[in-house]
């Protein structure tokens, strides 16, 4: 069965800071992952998705993550915070199999300090 | 706007109670997933859609049920409502049942039971 880690429920960093957001997967064979940000009172929104093609992927808002196969991981980062990302922020992953269901992490929420 | 609508946005009922919640996918959108959203379980897939026949199944509670329409809306059906019920519930669509398409997200419909 395919899961995804998300550790910690809350990280705060200062407005310009690096954001880093940590996203482990369990699956079986290499699978698709997504990026989502949910901000307050509003459905979830696409930063980006890992689909086999560039292990580095670029999202909007300057969002980008790495795929690294041997680590499972696909961590999500941002070199200069803003304090409008704030938000919680879901890591999720896919099988490549049709039909197969979005699994997402519990999520995390990003404070930023002015 | 991610371009799927959902309806109502709120809905109080009481406990016993049967809703339904509505939702109309992206244009051109052939599936539609149902997710619900609690503090306390996180986002948890309930089923997929595709093309008006239902594709894939998650924590779907008997008492619930979905259905997708010929012109592709959908509803989900929440019967015997129970305190724990009440989430926020999404729904979500994609251009085709690949596993790579990207998911869009309604901005829910908030489900309050009493």
């Amino acid at each position: 069965a395919q899961s995804v880690t998300q550790l910690g429920s809350h990280v705060s960093v200062s407005e310009g800071a690096l954001v880093l957001l940590r996203c482990n997967y369990s699956s079986s064979v290499p699978p698709y992952l997504f990026w989502y940000v949910q901000y307050p009172n509003q459905g979830l929104q696409l930063l980006l998705k890992y689909t086999s093609a560039a292990t580095l992927v670029k999202g909007i808002n300057g969002f980008e993550a790495e795929f690294k196969k041997s680590e499972t991981s696909f961590h999500l980062t941002k070199p200069s915070a803003h304090m409008s990302d704030a938000a919680e922020y879901f890591c999720a992953v896919r099988h490549t199999g049709a039909n197969s269901k979005l699994t997402f992490g519990k999520g995390i929420t990003l404070s930023v300090r002015p | 706007d991610s371009g799927v609508t959902q309806t109502p946005k709120h809905l109080i009922t009481a406990t016993g109670q049967r809703v339904t919640l509505r939702c109309s996918p992206r244009s051109g959108d052939l599936s539609v997933y149902w997710y619900q959203q609690s503090l306390d379980q996180g986002l948890q897939f309930l089923i997929q859609y595709y093309n008006g026949e239902e594709r894939a199944k998650g924590n779907i509670l008997e008492r619930f049920s979905a259905q997708q329409f010929p012109d592709l809306h959908s509803e989900l059906n929440l019967s015997s409502l129970e305190l724990g019920d009440s989430a926020l519930y999404f729904c979500a669509s994609s251009a085709s049942d690949y596993s790579g398409n990207t998911i869009y997200f309604g901005e829910g419909s908030w489900l309050t039971v009493v």
